[in-house]
């Protein structure tokens, strides 16, 4: 089966600076990758997906690269603001009916 | 905006006591799932499925957990007898599944069990 991992797993930086995560996984088929940000107590949201048929994608101050070849993919975070706090996980599937495998998580901590 | 239901949003046992939590997904949502997420450790999925049909069970511990969607709407998980170590946040999420090509996931605000 999928095997996700996630690094590092704690991640502390100044506001304003960027902060990069970066998954790998283990099963080629894998064509859907998508983040999701956890707030403390709260439940785990998307914040942004990418598909197996392009390789960047970015909204706002977030962006995500994947590479198929490496089977890697990271989340970038521009402008880190003390509101991106927050454990971020990246998730592998082979899209819909497939079961997803979350990363272990990565703590952010944006400092003022 | 529709989100998933989950209840209760918190739950104290006794060890060896069954326990249940309830879902309500996304209307028109076909796909659900059943996740634990022990504290620090990203979720896992426990049972996934497809309107009232199990896709995925394979890391459900079967001999004390059991799930059903009998309508293939709202889904009941359960454990008995509980133990210390299922303590955790159980997530459930919801996805359109027939009518996506992909897997996007929405989650509730999950149901978080101490054993004493």
């Amino acid at each position: 089966g999928e095997n996700v991992e996630q690094h590092p797993s704690t991640l502390s930086v100044q506001e304003g600076d960027s902060a990069v995560i970066k998954c790998t996984y283990s099963d080629s088929a894998s064509n859907y990758f998508p983040w999701y940000k956890q707030e403390l107590g709260k439940r785990p949201q998307l914040i942004i997906d990418i598909r197996s048929n392009v390789g960047e994608k970015k909204d706002q101050r977030i962006a995500v690269t994947l590479n198929k070849t490496a089977k890697h993919f990271s989340l970038h975070i521009t402008e880190t603001q003390p509101e991106d706090s927050a454990v971020y996980f990246c998730a592998a599937s082979r899209g819909a009916n497939n079961d997803m495998r979350f990363g272990a998580g990565t703590r952010l901590t944006v400092k003022p | 905006e529709a989100e998933v239901a989950q209840s209760p949003r918190y739950k104290i046992t006794e060890k060896s006591q069954a326990v249940a939590f309830w879902c309500d997904p996304i209307s028109g949502h076909a796909t659900l799932y059943w996740y634990r997420q022990i504290l620090g450790q990203g979720p896992e999925l426990l049972v996934q499925f497809q309107d009232e049909s199990v896709v995925d069970d394979s890391q459900l511990p079967k001999d004390r957990f059991s799930a059903e969607r009998l309508k293939g709407v709202d889904s009941t998980l359960k454990i008995q007898p509980a133990e210390l170590g299922d303590s955790a946040m159980y997530l459930c999420a919801s996805s359109a599944g027939r009518t996506s090509s992909y897997n996007e996931q929405f989650f509730g605000p999950g149901t978080r069990l101490t054993v004493l």
